[in-house]
């Protein structure tokens, strides 16, 4: 069984581009989830998302991030307009359909803006 | 809680010896806390979990334990290894609005000296 994936691992913007960001949860898992991580820093909540739902996006920046989890596919982080600010590493993890607590995370995605 | 800038605390260990990382939680409603591991340019492991209902809880080499009186939760690595190198996080998840809601520490580095 697979873990989470996503990709791509590194990403270089120049400030005022796009970033999407994509996570392939573990087979079998339906729950989403996207953190961001600062070096030398914990990881800070950002979006929970369900096949088609975002459940609680109480921890992403109300301007320029958004999140989707469609039916078929991936979830996709997108950053526009991005600023040296938004250089972090972010990190997606999944969880099972039926409550089960642990999130599995992926390896993340290390974005860069010049 | 959420880091706020501050650099990691470190715990340097000789090989062989045992490393206890500590972890205070904010929240007494939590019920659910899990330690996970995270080596240098990966994303976070899972180590063990335990539930607010146990105090103590063993695995492979690591045993959690839980006090709830002060809120605090202890890693315990016996026999520490050049391999457990990494930065450790504890995590708290409150169930809320019918979802988990997961906040991690700030984290310890654990540096094994070999």
């Amino acid at each position: 069984n697979a873990g989470v994936m996503q990709n791509p691992r590194h990403l270089v913007r120049r400030r005022g581009q796009e970033a999407r960001l994509r996570c392939s949860p573990m087979k079998g898992h339906s729950h989403v989830y996207w953190y961001r991580q600062l070096p030398e820093e914990g990881l800070k909540f950002m979006v929970y998302l369900q096949k088609e739902n975002i459940i609680d996006e109480s921890g992403m920046p109300k301007e320029r991030f958004s999140a989707e989890f469609p039916k078929e596919g991936p979830s996709i982080l997108r950053i526009q307009q991005v600023v040296r600010g938004d250089s972090a590493a972010y990190f997606c993890a999944s969880s099972p359909l039926d409550y089960t607590d642990t999130q599995y995370f992926g390896p993340g995605t290390r974005l860069t803006v010049l | 809680g959420e880091s706020v800038g501050l650099h990691l605390p470190t715990l340097s260990v000789q090989e062989g010896d045992n490393s206890i990382i500590n972890c205070a939680y904010s929240n007494s409603a939590s019920d659910y806390f899990i330690w996970y591991k995270q080596e240098s340019g990966k994303g976070p492991q899972f180590i063990i979990d335990i539930r607010s209902n146990m105090d103590k809880r063993q695995g492979q080499r690591v045993t959690v334990l839980l006090n709830k009186t002060v809120k605090h939760l202890s890693l315990q690595i016996a026999a520490t290894q050049p391999g457990d190198s990494a930065v450790y996080f504890c995590a708290e998840n409150i169930w809320s609005g019918g979802y988990q809601k997961v906040t991690f520490g700030t984290g310890t580095k654990l540096q094994v000296i070999p």
